[in-house]
C-alpha cells in the first residue's frame, strides 16, 4: 500500500496567520491527493480534490499544490473555523489511503 | 443534496459479526460508488473498501478475509458486515460517496461508533 505521510502532526498558529501542511506519498501518484478537513465528532469534509481543486463552497483561502510524491495545503488568512485536523488521501492505487493527519491548533 | 446515514449496534462482542447499514436519501447514486471507512485512535482512517450500485464490491486486502459489502434493491440501503472482529476493529465506521473514475469521497455520514467489548 502506498504511505502517506502527513507533516508536521500537530501545529499552533494565530487567526490572520497562513499555514502550509505537507503531505509526502510513498510512491508517485500523480495528481490522485485530496484533502479533507475533519473537526471533532464530525465526519472528515472534503476541501481539494484532484492535489488543487477547490471543492465547491471552500473557501478561497484554501488552495493545494503539488504532483508525485510532495504535496502541501496552504490556508491563508486563517479563520477561527479553520481550526481542526487536516487529512491527506491518495486515490491512485485501488487501495485507497489517508495520512495521519495534522491537527491545527489556536495559538 | 445526497444524504448518508449509518446505523447499526454500538456494542459487538469479541469474534462477534459487525453488522452496519448505510441510509442514502436525497439523490440517486447512479455513477457513483459507496465506500466504508473507519477511523481509530490506534489506526486512523482506513479505507475498508467500496460497492457500486451494480453491486460489485473492491475491497482493501486488510480486510478482504473477513468482510462482505451489499446493496438492496432500492440501491438505497448498503450494507457492511466484518466477522470475527477483535478489540482493534473499535472504531467510528463511515460510509462516504465517491464518483466512479474518481477517488475522492463527499459526502460523509455522520459515522457510527462501533465498539468491540465482551
Amino acid at each position: 500500500d502506498i504511505q502517506m505521510t502527513q507533516s508536521p502532526s500537530s501545529l499552533s498558529a494565530s487567526v490572520g496567520d497562513r499555514v502550509t501542511f505537507t503531505c509526502r506519498a510513498s510512491q508517485n501518484i500523480n495528481t490522485f491527493l485530496n484533502w479533507y478537513q475533519q473537526k471533532p465528532g464530525k465526519a472528515p469534509k472534503l476541501l481539494i480534490e484532484a492535489a488543487s481543486s477547490l471543492q465547491s463552497g471552500v473557501p478561497s483561502r484554501f488552495s493545494g499544490s503539488g504532483s508525485g510524491t510532495d504535496f502541501t495545503l496552504t490556508i491563508n488568512s486563517l479563520q477561527p473555523e479553520d481550526f481542526a485536523t487536516y487529512y491527506c488521501q491518495q486515490s491512485h492505487t485501488t487501495v485507497i489511503t489517508f495520512g495521519q493527519g495534522t491537527r491545527l491548533d489556536i495559538k | 443534496q445526497v444524504l448518508l446515514q449509518e446505523s447499526g449496534p454500538r456494542l459487538v462482542k469479541p469474534s462477534e459479526t459487525l453488522s452496519l447499514s448505510c441510509s442514502v436519501s436525497g439523490a440517486s447514486l447512479s455513477g457513483f460508488y459507496l465506500s466504508w471507512i473507519r477511523q481509530s485512535a490506534g489506526k486512523g482512517l482506513e479505507w475498508i473498501g467500496r460497492i457500486y450500485t451494480s453491486g460489485t464490491p473492491t475491497y482493501n486486502p486488510s480486510f478482504s478475509s473477513r468482510v462482505t459489502m451489499s446493496i438492496d434493491t432500492s440501491k438505497t440501503q448498503f450494507s457492511l458486515r466484518l466477522k470475527s472482529v477483535i478489540d482493534a476493529d473499535t472504531a467510528v465506521y463511515f460510509c462516504a460517496r465517491g464518483p466512479m473514475g474518481a477517488g475522492w469521497f463527499d459526502p460523509w455520514g455522520q459515522g457510527s461508533l462501533v465498539i468491540v467489548s465482551s
